[in-house]
């Protein structure tokens, strides 16, 4: 079946960049998504790229989509204390189905 | 994007009983998701709920574990039925946005079966 796979755990200082990287296995598809998820809260939705599409900026966020070798990034410019949180890689196709990765927790330190 | 609510925020059950969860959004959609998050888990989906006819089930998850009921467009419930612990997870709906592409989740609904 599908997998996403995401590291587990990324500790950055305050002001560098982030990284958070996900790989996946349904070359089939077509919308692959970052979501945050802050302790006690719900997921919320950080920003989506096209199957399509090799990157997304959206301020100080950048995706980067390499589809040949199914991997899909998050990069955080400028982290901040406020950027620690768990995200996830999801990815998902006309069906509207989202398959999860296991969630990065990103930390942020001082 | 969608406004999502959801009832309960959190509850504590005893086991053997049964919860219903609501969800409700602030516009029709044609389509709605239930997924659980186990404790330090991802999330995993459990049925994809349409208006007019039955929930579709993913592997692992059943109608009777998990009844799901979806009135109109706005609005969906799951029920988790005689709970046991290995239930006590975060519920979240989740629905497509105004864009195709966007999926929007719920707050979550913290489930603790004691």
């Amino acid at each position: 079946g599908e997998d996403v796979e995401q590291s587990l755990f990324l500790s950055v200082r305050e002001g560098d960049s982030s990284v958070i990287n996900c790989t996946y296995t349904d070359s089939s598809s077509t919308y692959l998504y970052w979501y945050k998820q802050e302790p006690g809260a719900g997921l919320q939705l950080l920003t989506y790229i096209f199957s399509n599409m090799d990157m997304k900026q959206d301020q100080r966020l950048t995706v980067l989509l390499n589809k040949k070798d199914k991997h899909l990034s998050l990069r955080i410019a400028d982290t901040q204390t406020g950027d620690s949180a768990i995200y996830f890689c999801a990815v998902g196709g006309i069906t509207g189905k989202l398959i999860f990765g296991q969630g990065t927790t990103l930390q942020v330190k001082p | 994007s969608a406004v999502i609510s959801q009832k309960p925020s959190r509850d504590i059950c005893q086991r053997g009983t049964s919860l219903t969860i609501q969800c409700q959004v602030d516009s029709q959609v044609t389509m709605m998701f239930w997924y659980r998050q186990q404790p330090g888990q991802s999330l995993t989906l459990i049925a994809t709920a349409n208006q007019g006819s039955e929930a579709t089930y993913e592997s692992g998850f059943v109608i009777d574990k998990f009844p799901i009921s979806r009135p109109n467009l706005t609005f969906s419930t799951l029920t988790v039925s005689n709970m046991s612990p290995e239930d006590s997870s975060i519920y979240l709906c989740s629905v497509p946005g105004q864009i195709q592409e966007t999926q929007y989740f719920g707050p979550g609904t913290r489930l603790l079966v004691l």
